[in-house]
């Protein structure tokens, strides 16, 4: 099965700081995707990458960049943290073969507070 | 845009009753897949089942859904209800046709199962 790690699992910050949250998976898919969860929106996506140098902006993407060094990492970046986003933040990967749908494949989570 | 609407936030049931999680969606897509995606406690969601023939019933670990096209719905029932079933269930959607099709997911349905 897929394996998508996500660090820090949990993480405090200040309002005005940057906040960096990583992701690394194994398993060579070429997509990954960063999503918050807040109850009564359910996941929605902020950034997601086809590969290896590539970004594209989700539904959400105000306030927070990625970045998508390689394969394995993609990563989120908060410049200016803002109470409003504080969430559970998931990052996923999948790939998509022939006619099939893609399957996404969740890191365990990181809960971001912004004091 | 795309969107998934889950009418119920919570469900509760008692062990043994059966189970019915809605989902409608709207989408410009003529050939859409549909997801359920199942996210116990303390864990990260996972793939429960998937479909985007119409009226072809999809099953998988005691559960299933059945696309309709006509009326836009893919609800998610099982039989039997078990305590192990107390879950977030997500309804999601994407564009078939999309290789890097990104998910949609719906607010989310909160199953608590009683003894």
């Amino acid at each position: 099965e897929a394996a998508v790690t996500q660090s820090p699992r949990n993480k405090v910050a200040v309002t005005g700081g940057k906040v960096t949250l990583s992701c690394n998976q194994t398993n060579n898919h070429n997509n990954m995707y960063w999503y918050r969860q807040d109850t009564g929106h359910g996941l929605r996506l902020i950034h997601y990458s086809y590969g290896a140098g590539s970004t594209e902006k989700g539904d959400i993407p105000d306030g927070y960049k990625a970045s998508r060094p390689s394969q394995e990492n993609f990563s989120l970046i908060l410049e200016l943290a803002t109470p409003s986003q504080t969430s559970v933040y998931f990052c996923a990967s999948g790939d998509r073969w022939g006619s099939s749908a893609e399957t996404l494949y969740f890191g365990s989570g990181t809960r971001l507070t912004v004091l | 845009g795309d969107s998934v609407t889950q009418t119920e936030g919570l469900v509760t049931l008692t062990e043994g009753l059966p189970v019915m999680l809605n989902c409608t969606y709207q989408t410009i897509y003529s050939n859409p897949f549909l997801f359920w995606y199942v996210q116990h406690l303390n864990e990260s969601p996972r793939l429960l089942l998937k479909s985007f023939t119409d009226n072809k019933r999809t099953e998988h670990q005691g559960f299933h859904a059945t696309l309709h096209k006509s009326s836009s719905s893919f609800h998610l029932q099982k039989s039997s209800a078990q305590l192990s079933d107390s879950a977030l269930y997500y309804c999601a959607l994407s564009d078939h046709h999309n290789a890097g099709a990104k998910l949609t997911f719906g607010g989310g349905t909160r199953l608590t199962v009683r003894p």
